[in-house]
């Protein structure tokens, strides 16, 4: 497909359990970003990668948030312990240039549902 | 710490009329400025972004406006359909980043 795909688009995680959430983005783009969407609320940032380096994780909420790019493409953002407050949408977003003047574009989202 | 503002109540208009949107911020100095569509159970689209510099964009029907000495922007959608009834997101970066803050977003139903 054209477009940055997302997998699982519905997951729900007893608490307690580790989930891993797919990022596929457009062919050749160099940006990668994660951001989480709470209900009613805009997206928040969690980490930007530029080819495989991950140049900032300000945004992980604690340290049972991982987020990887081995090869500069696919990612993966791993959540361990899942809690309730982990329960949103998680977008994955890519753009084709380094700088932040480039188009983004989003996918679908992941809906994490933690009961 | 910076904020971002957008009207948190749904906006209603009729169809055909124009339709305009805020985005206010503080403590911040965007050198860019961006408009997402996002429609329910969807990822939000990108329509536009507007440079510090700029002081209007337009596509199509939309139109935004970046006044940096009001820490203000203004997003219209002209001739509104039905079909633009959507959550409508504003996001900021400084130069020199790749980060976006985004709003919380605001809801327009345009009424046929």
């Amino acid at each position: 497909g054209a477009g940055v795909s997302q997998s699982p688009r519905y997951k729900v995680a007893k608490r307690g359990q580790d989930v891993a959430l797919r990022c596929d983005p457009i062919s050749g783009h160099v940006s990668l970003f994660w951001y989480q969407q709470a209900l009613g609320q805009g997206p928040e940032f969690l980490t930007y990668f530029q080819n495989e380096a991950q140049l900032d994780k300000s945004g992980l909420p604690s340290d049972r948030f991982f987020a990887e790019r081995p090869e500069g493409s696919v990612s993966t953002l791993k959540i361990q312990r899942t809690q309730q407050e982990d329960s949103a949408v998680y977008l994955c977003a890519s753009s084709l240039g380094g700088d932040v003047g480039n188009t983004i574009y989003f996918g679908e989202g992941s809906w994490l549902t933690v009961v | 710490s910076q904020k971002i503002e957008q009207n948190s109540e749904a906006l209603n208009i009729q169809e055909g009329k124009t339709a305009t949107l805020t985005c206010n911020y503080t403590n911040y100095s965007p050198a860019y400025l961006q408009w997402y569509r996002q429609d329910p159970g969807r990822g939000p689209v990108f329509l536009l972004l507007i440079r510090e510099n700029e002081k209007e964009k337009r596509k199509e029907r939309l139109k935004v406006t970046f006044d940096t000495t009001l820490k203000q922007s203004l997003f219209h959608i002209t001739a509104s359909q039905p079909a633009d009834s959507a959550t409508y997101l504003c996001a900021l970066s400084r130069s020199g980043t790749y980060k976006y803050i985004f709003g919380t977003g605001t809801r327009l139903k345009v009424l046929a």
